[in-house]
């Protein structure tokens, strides 16, 4: 059972590049999320999906498009890499249902780095 | 607004001592909590988590958490710790009709001596 599965898992961009991050959950989940975790801030939102063909803005979603895809799938796209985009990723995914207190699974983390 | 707060990024104990990592949360409807771990280089798992049933909340690896309402905190503790639970937690907050959107506190680093 893979879960949440994230790809690449590191990657080093240069200034102005572009690049997609992958994800893609196999629990039939109907929310995916998209966060970003810097030293000392915790995790914060970019997007998020409540459900296939929908998306919707986080906390910090300046610089960043996203994509769902199918059910399955939810991408991350940086059109234009900047250095202050270096970061961690974790994407994540909730089963269906209208409870908050589902839990919320996360993928192993894709590793960003952009110089 | 939700917010959280985790005081002390960073806490020390020796093995076989009490863990106590604490967590302040504001939110103006009834919240969901949760305590995540994050060993290094890898995801977050969840620990525990409180969704409106009892305020003591037992979680995975002798965890354990209770909701207290009139102090808006949702400390975690360990009665005795292990080499093994160094790693990073975060306290989470969601609320009702938020579609699951979690709210992280910054982390703390927990550290165990020998």
């Amino acid at each position: 059972n893979a879960g949440v599965t994230q790809t690449p898992k590191f990657q080093v961009l240069k200034t102005g590049q572009s690049m997609t991050l992958q994800c893609a959950q196999d629990m039939n989940h109907n929310s995916m999320y998209w966060y970003r975790q810097d030293p000392g801030m915790g995790l914060r939102l970019i997007y998020y999906s409540a459900s296939e063909g929908t998306t919707d803005k986080g906390e910090v979603p300046n610089g960043y498009n996203v994509s769902r895809l199918n059910k399955r799938e939810f991408s991350l796209r940086l059109e234009s890499a900047a250095p202050s985009q270096t970061s961690v990723y974790f994407c994540a995914s909730r089963p269906p249902g209208t409870v908050s207190g589902n839990t919320i699974y996360f993928g192993e983390g894709s590793w960003l780095t952009v110089v | 607004a939700q917010s959280v707060t985790q005081l002390g990024s960073h806490v020390s104990v020796s093995e076989g001592a009490l863990v106590l990592l604490r967590c302040n949360y504001s939110s103006s409807v009834p919240p969901y909590l949760f305590w995540y771990v994050q060993y290094p280089n890898q995801g977050l798992q969840l620990l525990l988590k409180y969704t409106s049933a009892a305020t003591l909340v037992k979680g995975i690896n002798g965890f354990e958490a209770e909701f207290k309402k009139s102090e808006t905190s949702f400390h975690l503790t360990k009665p005795s710790a292990h080499m093994s639970d160094a790693a990073e937690y975060f306290c989470a907050v969601s609320g009702q009709n938020q579609g699951g959107k979690l709210i992280f506190g910054q982390g703390t680093e927990l550290s165990v001596k020998p």
